[in-house]
C-alpha cells in the first residue's frame, strides 16, 4: 500500500517571503501522479499543482512549483511571493496511474502567512 | 456551475441514529469517492464508485454503507452513528476511468457530531 508523509504539522512564513513544505512517499509503483492540495479556513478543497511521475520537468504554477526527486520518493511544494491568501492546509497526495483512482493523502502541514 | 453538491453541510446525531449524506456532481464524472478528515489524520477513503453500479471499500468503511444510485449521486449512510463517527465529511468526483489526469473535484465537506 502507498503511504505519503508530511514530516512538518505546521509552518509559517512572512508575507512576501518563500516557503517549502516537505512530502515523501512510498510506493512499488512506476507510474502515478502527485499533488498538493489547499484547504483554506472555507474548508473547500483546491488543487494546487500535479505531477506525473513520468515527467522529468518539475510541475510549476504561476507562485507554486515542485522540487519532484523520483529515486528519493520525494515531493516538495515551494510558494515564492507568499501572500496572505496563502494561509491555509496544505496536502500532498498520491495516485496510481489507473485502476480506481483513489487518492492517498499525507496528514497536512498548516501554513500561516503573516503580515 | 454547481460541480459537486453535498448535503447536508452540517448535522448533529445522538448515538445510535442514522442519517444519509447526500452527494450529486454534474461533470459527467465516472468515478465517485467519500472521504473523512480528522484533525491530524488527513483525509481517508471511506468508499468509491469507480462506475455506476460499482463501489468498493477504502481504508476507513467500517460503520458505513454507500448507494451509487446513478452517474451522477453517490450516498453514505451511516446506519448506527457512533461517537467515532464525527468527522467531516468530503465527496469527490473524477473524470474518466484509467489514464485521465488525476485531479479530483471535492465538495465543500459536511461536518457531523454525534453525541
Amino acid at each position: 500500500a502507498q503511504t505519503v508523509t508530511q514530516s512538518q504539522p505546521e509552518m509559517s512564513v512572512q508575507e512576501a517571503e518563500t516557503v517549502t513544505l516537505s512530502c515523501t512517499y512510498d510506493t512499488s509503483e512506476n507510474n502515478y501522479y502527485l499533488f498538493w492540495y489547499k484547504q483554506p479556513p472555507s474548508r473547500q478543497m483546491i488543487l494546487v499543482i500535479r505531477q506525473e511521475a513520468y515527467k522529468q520537468q518539475n510541475a510549476t504554477e504561476n507562485r507554486f512549483s515542485v522540487n519532484f526527486q523520483k529515486a528519493a520518493k520525494s515531493f516538495s511544494l515551494k510558494i515564492s511571493d507568499s501572500q496572505l491568501g496563502d494561509t491555509a492546509m496544505y496536502f500532498c497526495a498520491f495516485m496510481k496511474w489507473g485502476g480506481s483512482e483513489k487518492l492517498v493523502f499525507g496528514k497536512g502541514t498548516k501554513l500561516t502567512v503573516n503580515p | 456551475n454547481a460541480g459537486v453538491t453535498q448535503t447536508p453541510k452540517f448535522q448533529v446525531l445522538k448515538t445510535g441514529q442514522s442519517m444519509t449524506l447526500q452527494c450529486a456532481q454534474d461533470m459527467n464524472h465516472n468515478s465517485m469517492y467519500w472521504y473523512r478528515q480528522d484533525p491530524g489524520m488527513g483525509l481517508r477513503l471511506i468508499y468509491y464508485s469507480a462506475s455506476e453500479g460499482t463501489t468498493d471499500k477504502g481504508e476507513v468503511p467500517n460503520g458505513y454503507n454507500v448507494s451509487r444510485l446513478n452517474k451522477r449521486e453517490f450516498s453514505l449512510r451511516l446506519e448506527s452513528a457512533a461517537p467515532s463517527q464525527t468527522s467531516v465529511y468530503f465527496c469527490a468526483s473524477s473524470p474518466l476511468q484509467g489514464g485521465n489526469t488525476g485531479e479530483l473535484f471535492f465538495g465543500e465537506g459536511s461536518r457531523l457530531t454525534v453525541l
